[in-house]
């Protein structure tokens, strides 16, 4: 069974205060891992898909990375507008377009 | 681009009662959509996959009877949750992909069940 874990379940950053949010995936024949941003009572706004180890996407002050066991969502001098909970997805196997969610990363940014 | 909508974004009903659910893709067709349910600060669960012109596929434990989806035209898939209650009540979002990738999400739809 496709599996998504994502650590940690909530993070509170100052500031200016760079880190990482860690997204771990066991599944059978990868597609593709995706990185969405939900804010509260909306639906969640696309961020990256990677597809293969070693690919790298940015997007602001964002960045993210992938290995064959996991993915990274780099965080640098992040802004109280960056709060949000980030979700990571999988899409596993040759034909298959469902997404495989984890229970997301909730980050808070303090002014 | 890859613009989602759904309607209404929230509604409330009388248990027993039948609820409508429309979403969109606003600038591009998507043959597949997609129709999943969160429950609050839990991720998202996929209920069923629609394909315009044929039957939802469902996820194991969703009744289809319950849920009926109609993937009318490649614009608009419905999700129609049929006798309310108040177990049903939660946030239905549905998402479409304008390739086999990438999936994009509407707002959500905030259905309570009284």
């Amino acid at each position: 069974e496709d599996q998504v874990t994502q650590s940690p379940e909530a993070l509170r950053l100052q500031e200016g205060e760079s880190s990482s949010l860690n997204c771990s995936y066991t599944v059978s024949g990868l597609r593709g891992l995706f990185w969405y941003r939900q804010d509260p009572g909306k639906g969640p706004e696309f961020l990256f898909t990677l597809y293969s180890a070693g690919e790298e996407k940015e997007k602001e002050r964002l960045k993210a990375t992938l290995t064959k066991k996991e993915s990274f969502l780099h965080i640098t001098a992040p802004k109280p507008e960056d709060s949000a909970t980030y979700l990571c997805a999988v899409q596993a196997g040759e034909w298959s377009e469902k997404l495989v969610f984890g229970k997301g990363t909730k980050l808070t940014v303090n002014p | 681009g890859a613009v989602v909508s759904q309607h209404p974004s929230w509604v409330i009903c009388k248990s027993g009662t039948s609820v409508k659910i429309e979403c969109r893709s606003l600038d591009f067709q998507a043959t597949t959509m997609f129709w999943y349910r969160q429950f609050p600060k839990q991720s998202l669960m996929l209920m069923a996959t629609s394909n315009e012109g044929s039957k939802a596929t469902y996820e194991q434990g969703v009744e289809k009877d319950k849920f009926l989806i109609n993937h009318a035209s490649l614009t608009l898939s419905t999700l129609t949750v049929t006798s309310a209650h108040p177990e049903d009540s939660s946030f239905y979002i549905c998402s479409a992909s304008p390739s086999d990738y990438e999936q994009y999400f509407g707002p959500g739809t905030r259905l309570t069940v009284t």
